[in-house]
C-alpha cells in the first residue's frame, strides 16, 4: 500500500516561494507519475502539475511560468516549489500518485496560507 | 480548459439510488475512457472510487457504478446509506493543453 505525505510551511508570504514534500513509502518512486493537486478552501480540485521518475514534467498552463516539480530517488520523495504566491493561493496542497487517467493514492494533504 | 459540469447537489433518501452526472466535451469525457470519480469527506483527502469510466479499486462498495454516454458520464449511489454524505468530484483525462480537468464537485446529501 502505498502512502505519500506532504510537508512543508504552513505560512508562506505573498511574492515569496511556496515550497512543499510529499514523502513516499510502501513502493518506489522509481516508476509511475507522482504530482501535486490543490484545493482553495470551500473550492473545487485543480490540477498542479506532475513528474515522472525519469524526470519529464508536465504542469497546468495557468501555472507553467512559476510551478517547478523535481524528484529525489535516493530520498524516495519529489517536491513543488511555486514562485511569487498570492493570497488566492490560500489551499490545500495534495500530492499524489497518477496512474494512467486517474489519482489513485492521495496523501492527507497540507494546509498553505499565503498571508504577510 | 473548463472544469467538467457536475450538479451542484443531489439528495437521497437512505436506501435510494442516486445518479451524478458530470458533463465535459469530444475533448475529455467524450474523447477517452479515462474518467475517474472521488468522494471527499469533510476536513480528508478524496479517495478514487471509480476510474476509467468504470471500474472500481479494491476494497470500494459494488453499490457505486459508473458510466459514461457521448461526453457525460455518471456515477451511480444505489442503497444510499449515511456513509455516502460527501463530495463527489469527476476528472477526465484531456486533449487539450492541460492533461487533466476535475468536475465542479457535487455534495451528496443523504436526507
Amino acid at each position: 500500500q502505498v502512502h505519500l505525505q506532504e510537508s512543508g510551511p504552513g505560512l508562506v508570504k505573498p511574492s515569496e516561494t511556496l515550497s512543499l514534500t510529499c514523502a513516499v513509502s510502501g513502493g518506489s518512486i522509481n516508476s509511475d507519475y507522482w504530482g501535486w493537486i490543490r484545493q482553495p478552501p470551500e473550492k473545487g480540485l485543480e490540477w498542479i502539475g506532475y513528474i515522472y521518475y525519469s524526470g519529464t514534467t508536465n504542469y497546468n498552463p495557468s501555472l507553467k511560468s512559476r510551478v517547478s516539480i523535481s524528484i529525489d530517488a535516493s530520498k524516495n520523495q519529489f517536491s513543488l516549489n511555486l514562485r511569487s504566491v498570492t493570497a488566492a493561493e490560500t489551499a490545500v496542497y495534495y500530492c499524489v500518485r497518477t496512474a494512467g487517467g486517474t489519482f489513485d493514492y492521495w496523501g492527507q494533504g497540507i494546509l498553505v496560507t499565503v498571508s504577510s | 480548459q473548463s472544469a467538467l459540469t457536475q450538479p451542484a447537489s443531489v439528495s437521497g433518501s437512505p436506501g435510494q439510488s442516486i445518479t451524478i452526472s458530470c458533463t465535459g466535451t469530444s475533448s475529455d469525457v467524450g474523447g477517452y475512457n479515462y474518467v475517474s470519480w472521488y468522494q471527499q469527506h469533510p476536513g480528508k483527502a478524496p479517495k478514487l472510487m471509480i476510474y476509467d469510466v468504470s471500474s472500481r479499486p479494491s476494497g470500494v462498495s459494488n453499490r457505486l457504478s459508473g458510466s459514461k454516454s457521448g461526453n457525460t458520464a455518471s456515477l451511480t449511489i444505489s442503497g444510499l446509506q449515511a456513509e455516502d454524505e460527501a463530495d463527489y468530484y469527476c476528472s477526465s483525462y484531456t486533449s487539450t493543453n492541460t492533461p487533466y480537468v476535475f468536475g465542479t464537485g457535487t455534495k451528496v446529501t443523504v436526507l
